[in-house]
């Protein structure tokens, strides 16, 4: 079975100053992870994602995140946090093979304050 | 190009009920997943289609069932509705599994009373 921890379910960051979001996972192989961001009244939209490869991973909006093995970890950053970057975000985790069952964490709610 | 589309947006029912919730995918998309998401459990993954097959189910209760038509749209039934099925309906597309990218519509918002 697969899971993740986001831990602290609401993060506020200044304008400008550094987002991060913490993602520890964990997986019987090696995992494929995601972000997704969920806007209010909205469904997800996929921020970036690992398969495999190059384990820093650049998304949409100036988001990036590493994938640490020997961490179990895939935190998202963002170096200058922008109004528009308010919302939920999820860290999500599927096996490599056979579907598309994706095991999601808890979520943050991000807050930017002016 | 049309994203996901899920018809109703908001719908409440008393408990007892059954409701059917729909999606339509992307065109082209084989593959849909159902997630319920709530305040208290999050996102949980319910069950996925590919090809008019289910592929996996989550772990949740005989009342919740689905299915897929040849066109690759989806509806999924709640049947004898609890109180604690209240929540949002996510459902998910993609053109291939495993997934790469999922495409998630904005949902259908149940309210059970």
């Amino acid at each position: 079975a697969q899971s993740v921890t986001q831990l602290g379910s609401h993060v506020s960051v200044s304008e400008g100053a550094l987002v991060l979001l913490r993602c520890n996972y964990s997986s019987s192989v090696p995992p494929y992870l995601f972000w997704y961001v969920q806007y209010p009244n909205q469904g997800l939209q996929l921020l970036l994602k690992y398969t495999t490869g190059a384990t820093l991973v650049k998304g949409i909006n100036g988001f990036e995140a590493e994938f640490k093995k020997s961490e179990t970890s895939f935190h998202l950053t963002k170096p200058s946090a922008h109004m528009s970057d308010a919302a939920e975000y999820f860290c999500a985790v599927s096996p490599p093979y056979g579907n598309n069952r994706l095991a999601f964490g808890k979520g943050n709610q991000v807050v930017v304050i002016p | 190009k049309a994203g996901v589309t899920q018809t109703p947006r908001y719908l409440i029912k008393t408990r007892g009920q059954q409701v059917t919730l729909s999606c339509s995918p992307i065109s082209g998309h084989r593959s849909v997943s159902w997630y319920q998401q709530t305040p208290g459990q999050g996102l949980q993954f319910l069950f996925e289609y590919f090809s008019e097959t289910q592929r996996n189910k989550g772990n949740f209760p005989g009342r919740f069932s689905g299915r897929q038509f040849s066109n690759s749209r989806s509806e999924m039934n709640v049947s004898t509705l609890e109180l604690g099925d209240s929540a949002l309906y996510l459902c998910a597309s993609s053109w291939q599994v495993p997934n790469e990218k999922l495409f998630f519509g904005s949902g259908t918002q149940l309210s059970v009373l």
